[in-house]
């Protein structure tokens, strides 16, 4: 089942841009967590954020979440053409079993013009 | 130097073959996941484990198969009934049963004809 889906599917920018991506989800979570994938290569953990945040920053790096809204954002300032990836968010949630889950988005493909 | 190794990268198969995918890990992580990731999709859950001798199904564990013997190495076999096989296939651990970043490996990527 799909919890959490990213917005755009798809974003293209120049170098030197902010990139934008965004991430709902349906039901209540433990935390967030924002994941990088290159092209054929495993994913690399970027930032987890917990329900009882509201924003955390990593470098060049800013994550909001929404508890209301069921919402999160990623904002990548100052892009460049090395950050070309595909990013997921991944909501973690108690599961029957007191056993955690995370759930993957489809992704957002960025594309970072030289 | 740490981390978690797949092997092979690259993999074919005939129908109607088992085939095992190797996973090891030396971060000493307790927990396990074999995940799914077919073109332009997200990962999809297969089956994970959060201590050793234990294992749980995931999302589409159908056709799939997994041991975990011991805390490094969480081996998944593909059986031939699992009705579309190729895909690409990442392992990942976690420090924990939950609320921790997953470690990921770089991948399998099986191609069954």
């Amino acid at each position: 089942s799909q919890q959490g889906e990213e917005d755009p599917q798809a974003l293209s920018i120049q170098e030197g841009e902010n990139a934008t991506m965004n991430c709902s989800y349906k039901t209540s979570i433990n935390n967030l967590q924002w994941y990088r994938q290159n092209s054929g290569r495993g994913l690399v953990h970027l930032i987890l954020i917990r329900s009882n945040e509201r924003e955390k920053h990593s470098g060049r790096l800013r994550v909001t979440l929404d508890t209301s809204k069921k919402s999160s954002s990623l904002l990548i300032t100052a892009s460049r053409a090395a950050d070309t990836a595909s990013y997921f968010c991944a909501t973690d949630r108690l599961r029957t079993g007191s056993r955690y889950q995370l759930t993957f988005g489809k992704g957002t493909k960025l594309s970072v013009i030289p | 130097d740490g981390g978690i190794t797949q092997s092979p990268k690259y993999l074919f198969r005939k129908e109607g073959q088992n085939v095992t995918l190797s996973c090891e890990q030396n971060l000493n992580h307790d927990a396990m996941y074999w995940y799914r990731q077919d073109p332009g999709q997200g990962l999809r859950l297969i089956y994970y484990s959060q201590i050793v001798n234990d294992f749980q199904k995931g999302d589409i564990a159908e056709g799939y198969s997994v041991s975990r013997e011991k805390k490094e190495s969480f081996p998944l076999t593909v059986t031939s009934a699992q009705k579309n096989p190729t895909a690409f296939y990442l392992c990942a651990s976690a420090r924990d049963r939950g609320g921790y970043e997953q470690y990921f490996g770089p991948g399998t990527r099986l191609t069954v004809t």
